[in-house]
């Protein structure tokens, strides 16, 4: 079974700060993938990261890193230079070895961005 | 491309009332999916489809049921509506997985669902 952790219910950040956002995971598979998502108050789900368990390198797409530590099962997201339009919901999500196509979500950190 | 559509955008249901939420892609995904977002939760996969004719449970199924008859489509039924599935329903699609490749599910819109 697969497991996400998340244990941030909400963090405050002032604009321009970089923050991190805590996400551990669990599986038994020697293949998986590590997903982040952003909802915003709209509601809609906007993919913004992905990390491959066999990627040697860190993720990163723009302003957002994930810091992958696979020895402790750590995925954790890293905004640098906060703005405001970052305040949302962010999911960590995992899936698992091919035909093990499910992802399985953690319970969200609330991001508020403070001007 | 108009990716991941989903309709309605919002419904309320008498309890024992049935509907289908309507999903539909255009991106040739092979893999389709159904998830439930209760409030202030992560979502919870409810039904998938790896292709065609082809699908299976998730982690939360009952009370639901799906068919895939063609690549782009991949309805959710409910048939006896009751208030434990009030929620926000998010249907999602994604492209058969590469070695070493990004990859991502796409997300429609969502449904917002109300039973009274």
């Amino acid at each position: 079974a697969q497991k996400i952790t998340q244990t941030q219910p909400g963090m405050f950040v002032q604009e321009k700060e970089a923050v991190t956002l805590d996400c551990t995971y669990d599986t038994s598979d020697q293949s998986y993938g590590l997903f982040w998502y952003k909802q915003p108050s709209s509601g809609e789900m906007i993919f913004l990261i992905y990390q491959g368990s066999y990627d040697e390198q860190n993720a990163t797409e723009g302003r957002y890193s994930l810091n992958f530590q696979k020895a402790r099962k750590s995925a954790n997201l890293v905004i640098s230079a906060s703005q405001l339009g970052d305040s949302a919901m962010y999911f960590c999500a995992m899936r698992g070895d091919f035909g093990n196509e499910k992802l399985t979500f953690g319970t969200g950190t609330r991001l508020t961005i403070i001007p | 491309n108009a990716g991941v559509t989903q309709t309605p955008k919002f419904r309320i249901l008498k309890i024992g009332q049935s509907m289908t939420l309507q999903c539909t892609q255009d991106m040739n995904h092979n893999y389709m999916y159904w998830y439930r977002q209760d409030p202030g939760m992560g979502l919870k996969l409810i039904y998938y489809s790896v292709g065609a004719g082809i699908t299976d449970k998730g982690e939360v199924p009952n009370g639901y049921n799906v068919s895939r008859s063609t690549t782009e489509d991949f309805p959710l039924r409910l048939e006896l509506a009751a208030p434990s599935q009030t929620s926000v329903y998010f249907c999602a699609s994604s492209s058969i997985r590469l070695a070493g490749g990004t990859e991502t599910q796409y997300f429609g819109p969502g449904t917002r669902l109300l039973v009274l």
